[in-house]
């Protein structure tokens, strides 16, 4: 079965520490990435995408994510954490065989000051 | 506006009863997809339109939802004899129709089955 994987739950970062999100994917093929931000009682906000080319891509508010094919992963990262990034971030992934977009779980960032 | 638009924001609702909620996509993108989000969940496959037909069904939950899109714009979905199962957030999102595009959502309806 397709599926994405956000193994943490919830991140904690300092202000100002570098930040990781976590996000393993199970799909046929190549399939386009992407990355979503929600923050309360907000509809769910593009970030930034991977289609092909290079495996860093750069996206919206600082946050970039690097494609790793052999890893089957696609991590979200952000050099240094603001306290206002702290929102649940989501990973998603559309298979080349269907216009599904499949979610994770979801990551609850929090930044502390 | 230039958004995806969703009506109602909430809804209250009697097990049992009928809902149809709203989706009004940006204007001029084919693509239009439905998703439930429950709490602490990942927004969930519900239902995919190409235009007017819907393309994809496969995550509708069983045959009390039904969804159309009759001139390949605004979409509603309804839901019959409503469960307490079903209070979720239901959210809405359109894409202008190529795969490699980023889909935009809408603020999301919060239902609720008391």
């Amino acid at each position: 079965a397709q599926s994405v994987a956000q193994p943490e739950d919830q991140v904690n970062v300092a202000e100002g520490n570098p930040l990781t999100v976590k996000c393993t994917y199970s799909v046929s093929g190549n399939p386009y990435l992407f990355w979503y931000v929600q923050y309360p009682n907000r509809g769910l906000q593009f970030l930034l995408k991977y289609i092909t080319g290079d495996n860093l891509v750069k996206g919206s508010y600082g946050f970039e994510a690097e494609f790793n094919k052999s890893q089957t992963s696609f991590h979200l990262k952000k050099p240094s954490a603001l306290v206002s990034d702290s929102a649940l971030y989501f990973c998603a992934v559309r298979p080349l065989n269907t216009d599904k977009l499949i979610f994770g779980t979801g990551t609850r960032l929090q930044v502390f000051p | 506006g230039a958004g995806v638009s969703q009506t109602p924001s909430n809804k209250v609702t009697e097990k049992g009863k009928y809902v149809e909620l709203r989706c009004d996509p940006i204007s001029g993108h084919t693509a239009l997809y439905w998703y439930r989000q429950s709490l602490g969940q990942g927004p969930e496959f519900l239902i995919y339109f190409q235009g007017t037909g819907a393309a994809d069904d496969s995550g509708l939950p069983n045959d009390r939802f039904f969804a159309v899109r009759p001139e390949g714009s605004v979409s509603t979905l309804k839901i019959q004899r409503t469960e307490r199962g079903d209070s979720a957030v239901y959210l809405c999102a359109s894409i202008p129709g190529q795969a490699n595009t980023e889909a935009f959502f809408g603020q999301g309806t919060r239902l609720t089955v008391v």
